[in-house]
């Protein structure tokens, strides 16, 4: 079946812009993940989904990271005023239920912040 | 507070040589789970294994093997006639608590050569 879709692959901004990430996770997976990975580094959690609520954001590093799930199904990452700091490769992942589920990545979305 | 570490940053062997990619964790729950991830050069993280605390049970996949200790909070990886495929950069991953965030180590960079 499809796996993890993100969109876009790559996304190129300049400083001070917005930019919206997309995750559309596996059908029939309740919980999703958002995680974001600098260069050299293991991947860092930023958000947790069960449903449509966020359950846990403790990984958001300031508030002009949002993200949503309206429908608890897509969620989209969001980031105000973004700055060169930003710039690394955003991962989603999802898993079927909850606490004893293996997440399943998607293939990231590449952000460059000019 | 959780933390996996991986001490070898990168790693080269010639086909077929066996090699152990090594993972130590902390942790201060009592139920958790241990992954490992692969990442090749196309980005995408495979999963690759799930381990809960309570199943020290070694396990064999193929030419994959992973040796988890409780005793030493390790969950070494194997690769038994190491091929060209294998190449690519190797997470180990620590998750517990209530919304099972994976907390990933820094990788190990395999390189396989022919």
């Amino acid at each position: 079946g499809a796996g993890v879709s993100q969109t876009p692959s790559n996304k190129v901004t300049e400083k001070g812009k917005y930019v919206e990430l997309r995750c559309d996770p596996i059908s029939g997976h309740t919980a999703l993940y958002w995680y974001r990975q600098s260069l050299g580094q293991g991947p860092e959690f930023l958000i947790y989904f069960q449903g449509t609520g966020a359950a846990d954001d403790s990984g958001l590093p300031n508030d002009r990271f949002f993200a949503v799930r309206p429908e608890g199904s897509v969620s989209t990452l969001k980031i105000q005023r973004t700055e060169r700091g930003d710039s690394a490769v955003y991962l989603c992942a999802s898993s079927l239920r909850l606490s004893t589920d293996t997440q399943y990545f998607g293939p990231g979305t590449r952000l460059t912040v000019l | 507070a959780q933390k996996v570490t991986q001490a070898q940053t990168e790693i080269s062997v010639v086909e077929k040589e066996d090699v152990t990619l090594d993972c130590v964790y902390e942790t201060r729950d009592t139920t958790y789970y241990l992954f490992w991830y692969k990442q090749p050069p196309s980005g995408e993280l495979v999963f690759l294994i799930r381990r809960n605390s309570f199943d020290e049970q070694n396990e064999i996949s193929g030419r994959y093997s992973w040796n988890f200790q409780k005793s030493t909070s390790s969950f070494n990886f194997t690769i038994t006639a190491s091929q060209v495929v294998d190449s690519a950069v190797y997470f180990c991953a620590l998750s517990g608590g209530a919304t099972n965030k994976l907390i990933f180590g820094t990788g190990t960079l395999l390189a396989v050569q022919p």
